[in-house]
């Protein structure tokens, strides 16, 4: 699976847009990007995936690049909730790698008031 | 629906001693796939059981075993405990495994 590389630590204001950025130069075709969260003891929370095309659900959006080596997730509107760490996963969708997550240092997202 | 389960919330263990953690998936989810994470660090992949199957395992050692049962919940049992496998032990179950991944709230292991 690709290595990823997020920054460490992002912050932002309540009822703004959180945009978390994700490279993974090395991703190959075959390769989803995951996002998970994980609030303070509680297990990860799954987010979001996409292969190629943008995509939207009730959490997020996902914005992956044309030529697939960089990904922004996107919460429009962060709330102090969203306090956590934020992990971007790229992962085989077959083979050997039967999803098997391999989380990383991922990002420290923190919402102030 | 009820999300994944885990039992125990907590355990205090000592050394060398022999500790077994089970988990529930959601219902219609035939994959379970366990990770052990360390204070301060993201989660580590320790097994993957898919149809009662082993399809995968982390690198950690043989002290470290589990099964799947046929209604597919998981048993995750750790022997000779050491002091490092100190974690929260989570627990994830999916459809196939090979799809998006549900954790549960995790196991707080303490070895003393």
């Amino acid at each position: 699976d690709a290595k990823t590389t997020q920054p460490p630590s992002m912050d932002c204001a309540e009822g703004r847009a959180a945009n978390l950025p994700c490279n993974h130069s090395t991703i190959s075709g075959n390769e989803y990007v995951y996002w998970y969260r994980q609030i303070h003891s509680q297990g990860p929370q799954y987010i979001i995936h996409g292969l190629k095309n943008n995509e939207t659900n009730e959490m997020a959006s996902l914005i992956i690049t044309e030529d697939r080596k960089s990904s922004t997730l996107i919460l429009p509107h962060a709330t102090l909730r969203d306090t956590a760490v934020y992990y971007c996963i790229a992962i085989n969708a077959g083979g050997t790698s039967y999803g098997k997550l391999t989380f990383g240092q991922g990002t420290i997202l923190t919402v102030h008031p | 629906d009820a999300g994944v389960t885990q039992s125990p919330t907590h355990l205090i263990k000592t050394r060398g001693q022999q500790v077994t953690l089970r988990c529930s998936p959601i219902s219609g989810h035939k994959s379970v796939s366990w990770y052990q994470q360390v204070l301060g660090q993201g989660p580590q992949f320790i097994f993957q059981y898919y149809e009662k199957e082993e399809r995968g395992r982390g690198n950690f050692p043989d002290r470290f075993s589990a099964r799947q049962f046929p209604n597919y919940s998981s048993e995750l049992n750790v022997n000779a405990l050491l002091l490092g496998d100190s974690a929260l032990y989570l627990c994830a179950s999916s459809l196939t495994g090979y799809n998006e991944q549900f954790f549960g709230p995790g196991t707080r292991l303490t070895v003393l």
